[in-house]
């Protein structure tokens, strides 16, 4: 089955700073890559995916980077923010049949005023 | 609120004790999974369902598990003879045939086994 690892799991950045986080998958049929935002207590949020016809996307101060050869795809957080606080937890889904992903273990972002 | 609902979202029980869980997903969405989340984990896949139909279930979920969608809406996931072990964060997620590959979280249903 798949396999999903990411690193760091706690990061901590000064507000201003950019925040990068990044994962590798063992399964070449994955093809969606999503990126979920959890807040202590809160349910994960989707805060950005990206599908593997594509190399990277962006939203706003959010952009993804996905490396296919090498099966790894990194998240990339600029002029962070006191709010961007939080769990963010990467996944790997297959294109067909169920999508079920698998979900990185998280990280622990800290932005420090 | 139109998204993913979960009911409880807080349960205590005693150990040996049956609980089960109730998953309202978005209306127009016809799969459904469960997930458990423990601390400083990723959500783990339990089961998913496409409309009423159970299509998946993971080696995670034990024979004291057991999850329905009766009639393709809301799901329920029950645990018998709840133990220590099961206490975790219940996580179900929603997905349309559309949208594929795109899930939508509820907010949970904290269980602590006593």
């Amino acid at each position: 089955g798949e396999n999903v690892e990411q690193h760091p799991s706690t990061l901590s950045v000064q507000e201003g700073d950019s925040a990068v986080i990044k994962c590798t998958y063992s399964d070449s049929a994955s093809n969606y890559f999503p990126w979920y935002k959890q807040e202590l207590g809160k349910r994960p949020q989707l805060i950005i995916d990206i599908r593997s016809n594509v190399g990277e996307k962006k939203d706003q101060r959010i952009a993804v980077t996905l490396n296919k050869t090498a099966k790894h795809f990194s998240l990339h957080i600029t002029e962070t923010q006191p709010e961007d606080s939080a769990v963010y937890f990467c996944a790997a889904s297959p294109s067909g049949g169920s999508y079920i992903p698998t979900f990185g273990r998280g990280t622990s972002l800290i932005v420090h005023p | 609120d139109t998204g993913v609902s979960q009911n409880p979202r807080h349960k205590i029980t005693k150990r040996g004790q049956n609980v089960t869980f109730r998953c309202d997903p978005i209306s127009e969405h016809n799969r459904l999974y469960w997930y458990r989340q423990t601390l400083g984990q990723g959500p783990e896949f339990l089961t998913y369902f496409q409309n009423e139909a159970q299509l998946e279930k993971s080696r995670l979920l034990s024979d004291r598990f057991s999850a329905e969608r009766p009639k393709g809406s809301f799901s329920t996931l029950e645990i018998q003879r709840t133990e220590q072990g099961d206490s975790a964060m219940y996580l179900c997620a929603s997905g349309s045939q559309v949208r594929y590959n795109e899930q939508f979280f509820g907010p949970g249903t904290r269980l602590t086994v006593l």
